[in-house]
């Protein structure tokens, strides 16, 4: 069981704009500690995709974004393209577990 | 370009320590501000925050696993270990070192994982 609750999949087709949510609680988003994104693709190691709840870092496509509201956060991505079929992670800092990094149990993107 | 690599056995047995080093080169591991991690992931699972350790020596660790996790740094040969006592089968998995950035708790950069099976 996941501190933060991520759905397991979402879809859509090429083109399409798809979001992803990320639910947390008062101890971790709700704190007002930063969410963080990672896209993993298959056998690879997950790549920062958002960092600081709605910052790129240099390389990653506009079509990416993040938002935070209250304890949730959101990832979308717009104009899917086929190569963004991946696993993708929230991520946060919770203040409860002793000062624990948490992830959510990620959302499987299918590029219909 | 800061790079990370681990390395380590790829078979533990039940019951043993399972001793993971990351080598990270392209800069020191002993400038600026940076925590430095371990990460795991089983098969087809999600990923798990083991725990960290700063430049200081400093560390923390996940609250389920702090019974049997020690993570420590050696500026000298630029590598941070993990050390995951009395492992099981449940502690197969694909092990990540990654650095958190600057800007915040995110990990910025992520050595490729090494997986680590534990069987008789």
């Amino acid at each position: 069981q996941s501190v933060l609750t991520q759905p397991p999949s979402v879809s859509g087709a090429p083109g399409q704009r798809v979001t992803i949510s990320c639910t947390g609680s008062s101890s971790n988003i709700g704190a007002g500690y930063d969410v963080h994104w990672y896209q993993q693709l298959p056998g690879t190691a997950p790549k920062l995709l958002i960092y600081g709840n709605s910052n790129r870092p240099s390389g990653v496509p506009d079509r990416f974004s993040g938002s935070k509201s209250g304890t949730s956060a959101s990832l979308a991505i717009t104009g899917l393209q086929a190569e963004d079929e991946a696993d993708y992670y929230c991520q946060s800092y919770d203040s409860s577990l002793s000062g624990s990094l948490v992830f959510g149990g990620g959302t499987k993107l299918t590029v219909l | 370009q800061v790079q990370l690599q681990e390395s380590g056995p790829g078979l533990v047995k039940p019951s043993q320590t399972l001793s993971l080093t990351c080598t990270v080169s392209g800069g020191s591991i002993s400038s600026g501000s940076y925590y430095w991690s371990w990460i795991r992931q089983p098969a087809g699972k999600g990923l798990e925050w083991i725990g960290r350790i700063y430049t200081s020596g400093s560390t923390n660790y996940n609250p389920s696993l702090k019974s049997r996790v020690t993570i420590s740094v050696d500026t000298s040969k630029n590598q941070f270990s993990l050390k995951l006592s009395s492992v099981t089968a449940a502690d197969t998995a694909v092990y990540y070192c990654a650095r958190e950035g600057s800007s915040g708790t995110n990990f910025d950069y992520w050595g490729q994982g090494t997986l680590v099976t534990v069987s008789s």
